[in-house]
């Protein structure tokens, strides 16, 4: 079974200062998705950034961007010039591609991330 | 585009009672699925409807079912409610053609069982 692993809980960051929240994931699938996602205290679940793991090029979405390490199975989010209302929880997620689009999301623990004026 | 909505935003209930949860995708959206959070658990999967049809099942049990309609829009019932069903339950719809497309999330259900 895949598992996903965000080590932490919590962390914080001095505004503009730049985060990186660590995932690591475990499979034996070769074709699969990652996600991170963004749940501030409003509860709306937001996608930030995805990766397709066939493709070796990090994604990258403005400030935010993520090193994918496919042999180490390690999928972390680095956030740039952090802002306060990057405060939120970040959720790691997987996605078994099944060659149509089902399969659910695996979803790690999560971190809550802080921002500190 | 209007995003997905889910009502009612929140629910209180009794043991024993049953609930009906409801979820509007994003117009053009074919697949749903609902997610459980809790505290403890995290995040897990419950089901996946598409076109009508339950493609995937998480490991919940059969108290939790769920149902599509032909717009797309879809409802999950839990019977005979436990304390532990205490939770916020997220729906996330998606067109439902590949794998790598994005799921997008409602802003949940929240539900308290006494």
């Amino acid at each position: 079974a895949q598992t996903v692993t965000q080590s932490q809980p919590e962390m914080s960051v001095q505004e503009a200062e730049t985060v990186t929240l660590s995932c690591t994931y475990d499979t034996s699938e070769s074709d699969y998705y990652l996600f991170w996602y963004k749940q501030p205290p409003s509860r709306q679940m937001i996608l930030v950034i995805r990766q397709e793991a066939y493709k070796q090029q990090n994604a990258t979405e403005n400030r935010f961007s993520v090193n994918f390490q496919k042999a180490a199975k390690s999928f972390s989010l680095k956030i740039s010039d952090s802002q306060l209302g990057d405060a939120a929880m970040y959720f790691c997620a997987y996605r078994r591609n099944y060659g149509g689009s089902q399969g659910n999301l695996i979803f790690g623990k999560g971190t809550k991330l802080s921002v500190k004026p | 585009k209007a995003g997905v909505t889910q009502t009612p935003r929140y629910l209180i209930k009794t043991r024993g009672q049953q609930v009906t949860l409801s979820c509007s995708p994003i117009s053009g959206h074919r697949s749903v699925s609902w997610y459980q959070q809790t505290p403890g658990q995290g995040l897990q999967f419950l089901f996946e409807y598409f076109s009508e049809t339950q493609r995937n099942k998480g490991n919940f049990p059969g108290r939790f079912s769920g149902r599509q309609f032909s717009n797309s829009r879809s409802e999950m019932n839990v019977s005979t409610l436990e304390l532990g069903d205490s939770a916020l339950y997220l729906c996330a719809s998606s067109p439902g053609s590949s794998g790598g497309e994005t799921q997008y999330f409602g802003p949940g259900t929240r539900l308290l069982v006494l």
